[in-house]
């Protein structure tokens, strides 16, 4: 599965909309882009996933550049509960062992 | 909505116990995995199950088992806890292999200590 590359912090205000970005440059046809994301203690928690395609679901929007190889994860209106690590990963569908490589994410932070 | 639970949130064992891990999943995935997280390792896969009964070893096995006897329920076994051991252990389902884009979801994770 192809590596990615985020951002290691962000800050984003309350109620204004937050962009991640995630450079996945040696992508493969074949790859997804996932995101998920990671509260302190808890499992992480997926969140989108695209092809090709911009994809927009009740959490977030994803928007992958027309050579994928890269993508912005949008929360349109951050809040407080927001604040977590967000990963972003590409892998094949149906890969035999399904890993995920995690890497370290973005941890963003959303202010009062 | 997806529902992987895991039995277990917080658990302290002594050395040497053997620890058993549980998790349910609700929606009829044949996909179960279990992984270990630690700070600056990020997720490891231990175990994996495609299938009733079925099991194959991920990136890290050692001194782990699993079972899976039914679909909905996947068990993680530490035959004899030690303090290396001592990590986050989270629970995930997929629908199948074959399935688009074959999400992975995660239960809230159990934070295992050996003492």
């Amino acid at each position: 599965d192809a590596k990615t590359t985020q951002p290691t912090s962000m800050d984003c205000a309350e109620g204004r909309a937050a962009n991640l970005p995630c450079n996945h440059s040696t992508i493969s046809g074949n790859e997804y882009v996932y995101w998920y994301r990671q509260i302190h203690s808890q499992g992480p928690q997926y969140i989108i996933h695209g092809l090709k395609n911009n994809e927009t679901n009740e959490m977030a929007s994803l928007i992958i550049t027309e050579d994928r190889k890269s993508s912005t994860l949008i929360l349109p209106h951050a809040t407080l509960r927001d604040t977590a690590v967000y990963y972003c990963i590409v892998r094949v569908k149906g890969t035999g062992a399904n890993n995920l490589f995690f890497g370290t994410g973005t941890r963003l932070t959303v202010i009062p | 909505d997806v529902k992987v639970t895991q039995s277990s949130r917080y658990l302290v064992k002594r050395t040497g116990e053997k620890v058993f891990l549980e998790c349910v999943q609700d929606m009829d995935h044949e996909n179960m995995f279990w992984y270990r997280q630690d700070p600056g390792l990020g997720l490891r896969l231990i175990y994996f199950s495609y299938d009733v009964k079925m099991k194959e070893k991920g990136d890290i096995p050692e001194g782990y088992s699993v079972s899976r006897e039914k679909k909905e329920r996947f068990s993680l076994i530490l035959e004899s806890a030690s303090t290396n051991q001592t990590s986050m252990y989270l629970c995930a389902s997929s629908l199948s292999r074959s399935s688009s884009g074959n999400t992975i979801y995660f239960g809230e994770g159990s934070w295992l200590t050996v003492v």
